[in-house]
């Protein structure tokens, strides 16, 4: 079965510094995507980014990216010019391409809390 | 506008009742599911729904139940069987497509529910 790890239960960043975020997963499939969720205090889950594990390239959104390492199997999300706004728990996400029985679900990991410092 | 409704958005409930969380979306999307989440943890998957009158248990189903008769539509009933309801509730729908990279799952605002 396919686990998500993140190691970091709190993080702090000063306002218009950046930070990375870390995730490690484990898996035996070749073919996945992984993806970085945030919510903030309202609870609402946003999608912040996604990746394509045959894709080599590393996902660029705005000011958000991700350095994704299939050998190592870590997938950190780094988060640029850090805003106020940018406060919330974190969430790193895995989910299989195979869409057989439930394998296409997400599986989470446990969270990152990120607070931004003024 | 195109998303995702839970309703309500507290919902408070006395030992041994049953109590069901409405969830509604009007952006077409074949597949459903549900989230518990608890505090310090990810999210775990309930059940979920590929097509209508069809759903499946996820990993934490016992004490739950479903079901999927409208499209839009995705009530799940949190029965008294459930040991330890009091938690966060999150419903979600993403677009079913096997081997396509367009199937973000998308999440409501979520229900918090809370066992007097």
């Amino acid at each position: 079965a396919q686990t998500v790890t993140q190691s970091q239960p709190e993080m702090s960043v000063q306002e218009a510094e950046t930070v990375t975020l870390s995730c490690t997963y484990d898996t035996s499939e070749s073919d996945y995507y992984l993806f970085w969720y945030k919510q903030p205090p309202s609870r609402q889950m946003i999608l912040v980014i996604r990746q394509e594990a045959y894709k080599q390239q590393n996902a660029t959104e705005n000011r958000f990216s991700v350095n994704f390492q299939k050998a190592a199997k870590s997938f950190s999300l780094k988060i640029s010019d850090s805003q106020l706004g940018d406060a919330a728990m974190y969430f790193c996400a895995y989910r299989s391409a195979n869409y057989g029985g439930s394998q296409g679900n997400l599986i989470f990991g446990k969270g990152t809390k990120l607070s931004v410092k003024p | 506008d195109g998303g995702i409704t839970q309703s309500p958005k507290y919902l408070f409930r006395k030992e041994g009742q049953n109590v069901t969380l409405s969830c509604e979306q009007n952006l077409n999307h074949d597949a459903m599911y549900w989230y518990r989440q608890d505090p310090g943890q990810g999210l775990r998957l309930i059940y979920y729904s590929q097509i209508v009158n069809d759903f499946q248990k996820g990993d934490i189903a016992e004490g739950y139940s479903v079901s999927r008769e409208k499209k839009e539509s995705f009530p799940l009933t949190v029965t008294s069987a459930q040991k330890n309801p009091t938690a966060f509730y999150l419903c979600a729908s993403s677009i079913w497509a096997p081997g396509s990279s367009t199937d973000t799952q998308y999440f409501g605002p979520g229900t918090r529910l809370t066992v007097l």
